[in-house]
């Protein structure tokens, strides 16, 4: 089975300050991970994805996310926050293997930007 | 144009009443989603198609029902619609070939009220 963990269901930066999302999963085979956003009254969009290759992976926006193994985490930055950032983001992760159609989603962290 | 289309976009209804809710694709993925969404709680899948003949049940399924009419298309019905339905509802498609790593490609949500 797998979950997925957002820490703090509300994070609050300044303009041009870091952003860091945390993502922590579990899972019982290497997953696949991604991150999506929610801009208010849209869909989901996919920001980066970790497959396999390097842990580091950079996403759109300015965005980039780092698989760490040894801690089941794949946290969310970016090193200057822009108005544009505030949104819903949300962690989600798949099985790699076998029937890899499951993406099981965290609750989501609201970005607020304050000027 | 979108790749994912939703319609209705709003609905209020009221309790007891038949609703359904339909999606189109065009980015000629085999497999949809259904998944609702509600403050705090992120995504929850409601029922997925990996194609015309194959339909499962996700994990909160109880009160929808669904058809796949088309590759194409994925129509979710409340039979009887109840206040506890109210929320937004997201349909998605992948692809199963390889490389894809099923990424989801969302829709822009249907906003569904039941008074």
């Amino acid at each position: 089975a797998q979950s997925v963990t957002q820490l703090g269901s509300h994070v609050s930066v300044s303009e041009g300050a870091l952003v860091l999302l945390r993502c922590n999963y579990s899972s019982s085979v290497p997953p696949y991970l991604f991150w999506y956003v929610q801009y208010p009254n849209q869909g989901l969009q996919l920001l980066l994805k970790y497959t396999t290759g390097a842990t580091l992976v950079k996403g759109i926006n300015g965005f980039e996310a780092e698989f760490k193994k040894s801690e089941t985490s794949f946290h969310l930055t970016k090193p200057s926050a822009h108005m544009s950032d505030a949104a819903e983001y949300f962690c989600a992760v798949s099985p790699s293997g076998g029937s890899n159609y499951k993406l099981t989603f965290g609750k989501g962290t609201l970005l607020t930007v304050n000027p | 144009d979108a790749d994912v289309t939703q319609t209705p976009r709003n609905r209020i209804t009221k309790t007891g009443k038949r609703i359904m809710l339909e999606c189109s694709q065009t980015k000629g993925h085999d497999r949809m989603y259904w998944y609702r969404q509600d403050p705090g709680l992120g995504l929850r899948l409601i029922y997925y198609s990996f194609d015309v003949k194959d339909i499962n049940k996700g994990e909160i399924s109880d009160g929808y029902s669904v058809s796949r009419q088309a590759q194409a298309k994925f129509s979710l019905s409340l039979e009887s619609a109840i206040p506890n339905q109210t929320a937004l509802y997201f349909c998605a498609t992948s692809d199963s070939g390889t490389g894809s790593y099923n990424e989801q490609f969302f829709g822009p949500g249907t906003r569904l009220t039941v008074l």
